[in-house]
């Protein structure tokens, strides 16, 4: 199982660039999330999806879009990308047992700098 | 709204010394609350969370619903320890969103 991975490793855009982050997981779990990492703030929750074909906002949205066409990949889009965007993306996926929520597993992120 | 803190960014012990990392939250219900961490050049991963009642490679957390905190604990800090903790935190209708706190950089000195 290669768990949850994420392409590309490293981007460099200019400002006004579009580009798709790509996330995959191979655990057919139900859940998948996009945070974004920034220093002194943790990871910040940027959009999220219960299942295929269903997308949310989560709490930094602006800027950005998604969609999860497939169950096993959720894709992240910034279509004029700004330099507030420069970051570290992480994809995450996750299922639920039961009544509680189980551990997001992370794939190894996305470096974004936008010039 | 919900919200993590954790208010050390900065944390260095020495070898066999205890260490505790802090974490208070804020949320009205019932929280299930997470620690994980990130070492260097390897993926963010779950160290533990309240619900299990673990110990994990020696750490331990317990959940203080009075205080609202979560710290981790570990008697004896051991140089593999060194990494980037994250406290979160998942609510009750939140389809497992995480929210996390802002970080402890955990540096274990020989």
């Amino acid at each position: 199982n290669a768990g949850v991975t994420q392409t590309p490793k490293f981007r460099v855009l200019k400002t006004g660039q579009s580009m798709t982050l790509l996330c995959a997981q191979d655990m057919n779990h139900e859940y998948m999330y996009w945070y974004r990492q920034d220093p002194g703030m943790g990871l910040r929750l940027i959009h999220y999806s219960v299942g295929e074909g269903t997308t949310a906002k989560g709490e930094v949205p602006d800027g950005y879009n998604v969609s999860r066409l497939k169950k096993q990949n959720f894709l992240l889009g910034l279509e004029s990308a700004a330099p507030s965007q420069t970051s570290v993306y992480f994809c995450a996926s996750s299922y639920r047992l039961g009544g509680s929520y189980n551990e997001q597993f992370f794939g190894p992120g996305t470096r974004l700098t936008v010039l | 709204a919900q919200r993590v803190t954790q208010p050390e960014k900065l944390l260095s012990v020495f070898k066999g010394a205890p260490v505790e990392l802090k974490c208070n939250y804020s949320y009205s219900g019932s929280p299930e609350l997470f620690w994980y961490v990130q070492y260097s050049r390897q993926r963010l991963q779950l160290l533990l969370r309240h619900i299990s009642r673990e110990s994990i490679k020696g750490f331990t957390a317990d959940l203080n619903k009075g205080e609202t905190s979560f710290h981790l604990k570990k008697p004896f800090a051991q140089e593999e320890d060194s990494a980037m903790y994250y406290c979160a935190l998942a609510g009750g209708t939140s389809y497992g969103k995480l929210t996390f706190g802002q970080g402890t950089i955990l540096t274990v000195h020989p």
